[in-house]
Parts: structure tokens; C-alpha cells; sequence
């Protein structure tokens, strides 16, 4: 159980670009998902933490108009970069809290989505 | 703000042997959570062991063991009988709160030697 997946798993774009990262819980319902970005050889960073049928919170330094978030589901958010730019090119992570597991405040990341601006 | 402090940013050990991976971290709440997460590379995030704040027992899952030092702030994690499959990414990470985000360190790259 608890199994968070990411499509698509890679994706190579023009600059210029927008691009859809889907997160989808497969087997729990998530009210919170969180999206990271991690640079090669670094740590996750936290960009915005996304809830059920309301805005997204980000992190400072993350533009919110470039880093579209939706969370219109209990299964499924998305984030969309937009204009991307090669400077954007990550590996992006998504993580889902299962909103049944009560005290555990366990994340289940899905596998990742790497990103790549020409 | 909360802060996780790795540093060591690499370290190796012989498979079979024991190693032990360092962790700090800093905040004012009394309430929180602090995992140990694997990335192999694949990436994939692999929940290693976690710890309750308010649990004076030091978490246990098979060969991985965490010291937990609430007063120092500090929460290693101790690998046991080392095996080529533990060679890895490990980050140590914060949670404050049910529903809050997760603060991770630097990452510590472990390799297991044969």
C-alpha cells in the first residue's frame, strides 16, 4: 500500500515550454501532496505544499505564476512549469501525507520526474 | 526556521561492518517527527526509520538503529552488518507538525565496500 507514482517519469521540452508533472496516491486519499526539486548531487528542496481544493502554499523564492499547482483531487495533484527555461531542468519529486494515517506524519514520494530545457 | 545538518558529506564502510551517520537539527517546538530517508540511484525515496519526538526509545527496524539525543538535537542512524544494496543517498529529515512540510539535510553519501 500507500504508493505515490509521477507521470511522466521524464520529460524533454523546448525553452519556451509548458510542461504537466502528474502525482497521482494510488491506494490512499491525500489532502496534503508536496512538490520538491532536487538539483544533481544535492538535497530535496521543498517547493510548495499543495491541499485539497485550495491554493498552494510555496516556498519563498519560488514563483508561483512559473510553478502552476493543482490539487483538485484527493489523488491527484499537478504541476505545470511554465515558459520553462533550462535553468528549470530538475529531477522533481512529489510526496503524498495519507490523510487516514493519523499520527504516523509519514510522506510517500513518488518516483520522480527529471525535467530537461533545451 | 528548522534546520537539518548533515556533515558528512560522504562515508564508506566495509560490508558487514558498521557505520554510523550524523545528524543534527534545530528548532524550538517539542512536537516533531525525524526520518531517515535511502536514495539509491534510481532516486527513489526509501522511508528508512522515524522517530517520535516525544518517544524516549530509540527507534529500531532490523540492522538500522537511530540514536536519538532530544536534548543535543541530535539523531543519528546506525547501519549494522553493512550490505552492497545499502549504498545509497541518505538524508536525514524534520517534520514539525501533523501536515507540516518536511526539512531535509544535505545528504550523506554512503558507499559499502566488498
Amino acid at each position: 500500500g500507500a504508493v505515490v507514482s509521477q507521470h511522466p517519469s521524464r520529460v524533454i521540452c523546448k525553452s519556451g515550454t509548458s510542461v504537466k508533472i502528474e502525482c497521482r496516491s494510488l491506494d490512499f486519499q491525500a489532502t496534503t501532496m508536496f512538490w520538491y526539486r532536487q538539483f544533481p548531487k544535492q538535497s530535496l528542496m521543498l517547493m510548495a505544499t499543495s491541499n485539497e481544493g485550495s491554493k498552494a502554499t510555496y516556498e519563498q523564492g519560488v514563483e508561483k505564476d512559473k510553478f502552476l499547482i493543482n490539487h483538485a483531487s484527493l489523488t491527484l495533484s499537478t504541476l505545470t512549469v511554465t515558459s520553462a527555461h533550462p535553468e528549470d531542468s530538475s529531477f522533481y519529486i512529489c510526496s503524498a501525507r495519507d490523510a487516514q494515517a493519523g499520527g504516523l506524519d509519514e510522506q510517500f514520494f513518488g518516483p520522480g520526474t527529471r525535467l530537461t530545457v533545451l | 526556521a528548522q534546520t537539518v545538518t548533515q556533515s558528512q558529506p560522504e562515508m564508506s564502510v566495509q560490508e558487514a561492518e558498521t557505520v554510523t551517520l550524523s545528524c543534527t537539527y534545530d528548532t524550538s517546538e517539542s512536537n516533531y517527527y525525524l526520518f531517515w530517508y535511502k536514495q539509491p540511484p534510481s532516486r527513489q525515496m526509501i522511508l528508512v526509520i522515524r522517530q517520535e519526538a516525544y518517544k524516549q526509545q530509540n527507534a529500531t527496524e532490523n540492522r538500522f538503529s537511530v540514536n536519538f539525543q532530544k536534548a543535543a538535537k541530535s539523531f543519528s542512524l546506525k547501519i549494522s552488518d553493512s550490505q552492497l544494496g545499502d549504498t545509497a543517498m541518505y538524508f536525514c529529515a524534520f517534520t514539525q507538525t501533523y501536515n507540516n512540510d518536511m526539512r531535509f539535510g544535505a545528504g550523506t553519501r554512503l558507499t559499502v565496500k566488498p
